[in-house]
């Protein structure tokens, strides 16, 4: 079955510094897709970064890029330069690449970033 | 990008009403579209899957009778929350995507049943 774990229950990190969310996955499939959300308090879902299972590079997208590591079924979100506007809940999903397309979403991480 | 609505936003009603929820894909055509649920603090928890013109595909434990799904257009598909109790209070959202695009989703409704 699949399986998203994201262990850190909550971050801190200082504003302008850069952040590591963790997000591991389990699957038996070749093919997949991984995704990570932002949640703000307002509860809108805040599509952020993708990445295939195929996919050569590490997806990048602004201040976001996702450390995509196979081998240890990794993919973890780095924020660069972190602003005030990225405190949130952050989601790690993954996606099943046939059949329904559903995601499966990890518990989450909430992240504060202090001025 | 992407646009989906969501409506309403929030709502509260007494116990025994049933509420009816509304997604829809502003600028593109959605086959799929998902239905979420999320209590505080926690992930968001699939319900069913939406299918146009077909019958949805619930996720094991949720009742389909209490949470009526109807994908009657490429651009709509609804959540009724039939007989509603305070145990139902919680936030609900959908998403909708196409083929292997990521999904977008509405931004979600507040449910509380008084």
């Amino acid at each position: 079955a699949q399986k998203i774990t994201q262990t850190q229950p909550g971050m801190f990190v200082q504003e302008k510094e850069a952040v590591t969310l963790d997000c591991t996955y389990d699957t038996s499939d070749p093919s997949y897709g991984l995704f990570w959300y932002k949640q703000p308090s307002s509860g809108e879902m805040i599509f952020l970064i993708y990445q295939g299972s195929y996919d050569q590079q590490n997806a990048t997208e602004g201040r976001y890029s996702l450390n995509f590591q196979k081998a240890r079924k990794s993919a973890n979100l780095v924020i660069s330069a972190s602003q005030l506007g990225d405190s949130a809940m952050y989601f790690c999903a993954m996606r099943e690449t046939s059949g329904t397309y559903k995601y499966i979403f990890g518990t989450g991480t909430r992240l504060k970033v202090l001025a | 990008g992407a646009v989906v609505s969501q409506h309403p936003s929030w709502v509260i009603c007494k116990s025994g009403t049933s509420v009816k929820i509304e997604c829809r894909s502003l600028d593109f055509q959605a086959t799929t579209m998902f239905w979420y649920r999320q209590f505080p603090k926690q992930s968001l928890m699939l319900m069913a899957t939406s299918n146009e013109g077909s019958k949805a595909t619930y996720e094991q434990g949720v009742e389909k009778d209490k949470f009526l799904i109807n994908h009657a257009s490429l651009t709509l598909s609804t959540l009724t929350v039939t007989s509603a109790h305070p145990e139902d209070s919680s936030f609900y959202i959908c998403s909708a995507g196409t083929g292997s695009q990521p999904q977008h989703f509405g931004d979600g409704t507040r449910l509380s049943i008084l």
